[in-house]
């Protein structure tokens, strides 16, 4: 069964560094979407990507993140400059039909010292 | 704007019992429902939707929910838990115009017991 994957699945990084969390969707999927878990938190939408764009965001998804598909395949989330609170799991998620389920990824946990 | 109450944070059922996660919301227009669980170091598993048709919806590994429009609620069910049940359960809803991102609730932790 086809499934989204996302690497690494763990990160640690210091506060102000970039980084950048990939995702492959499901191969004929359209509807892309990043969504943050802060531990022991709801899981919250940060941007839905949709035809090469944002289609939604979410107050979260700030000037300091950024989502591209570079390729294919990959679909990332790119935060500029850590802070502390973007300590978190983030789970990619895609979706055949924008009206649909979404398929969620097994989550990259981001630890920012 | 669109809410989801989850208003258990653990449910403990001993295996062979019939379980029940507890789920409401609040949404503009009719609503679609959603419930997905997350098993340790996983990502969210999709479980069983309710877009529209009968109030009882059948999803994966025997589990069930019931849509009730006057309570507004999405209870998730299964007849008989069992131990590899136990994860964390999460409820999430979207309503048919504007914006088409879900909201989850908090999660329900199950626990189910030998």
């Amino acid at each position: 069964e086809p499934e989204v994957t996302q690497t690494p699945s763990h990160q640690v990084t210091q506060m102000g560094q970039e980084v950048i969390l990939r995702c492959v969707p499901i191969s004929n999927h359209l509807y892309f979407y990043w969504y943050r878990q802060i531990l022991g938190q709801k899981v919250e939408f940060l941007v839905s990507f949709y035809n090469n764009e944002i289609s939604e965001k979410s107050e979260i998804f700030d000037d300091q993140f950024s989502v591209e598909r570079p390729d294919g395949s990959n679909f990332t989330l790119k935060i500029r400059s850590t802070k502390l609170e973007d300590s978190a799991m983030y789970f990619c998620a895609s979706g055949g039909d924008s009206q649909e389920t979404q398929y969620f990824g097994p989550g990259t946990r981001l630890l920012v010292l | 704007a669109q809410s989801v109450a989850q208003p258990e944070d653990q449910v403990n059922v001993a295996e062979g019992n019939p379980l029940t996660v507890k789920c409401t919301y609040s949404v503009s227009g009719n609503p679609y429902l959603f419930w997905y669980v997350q098993y340790p170091n996983r990502g969210l598993q999709f479980l069983l939707k309710y877009i529209t048709g009968d109030n009882l919806v059948k999803g994966s590994y025997g589990f069930e929910a019931e849509f009730n429009k006057s309570q507004t609620s999405f209870h998730l069910k299964k007849p008989s838990a069992l131990v590899s049940d136990s994860a964390l359960y999460f409820c999430a809803v979207r309503g048919t115009g504007g914006s088409y991102i879900p909201t989850f609730g908090r999660g329900t932790s199950l626990i189910v017991h030998p």
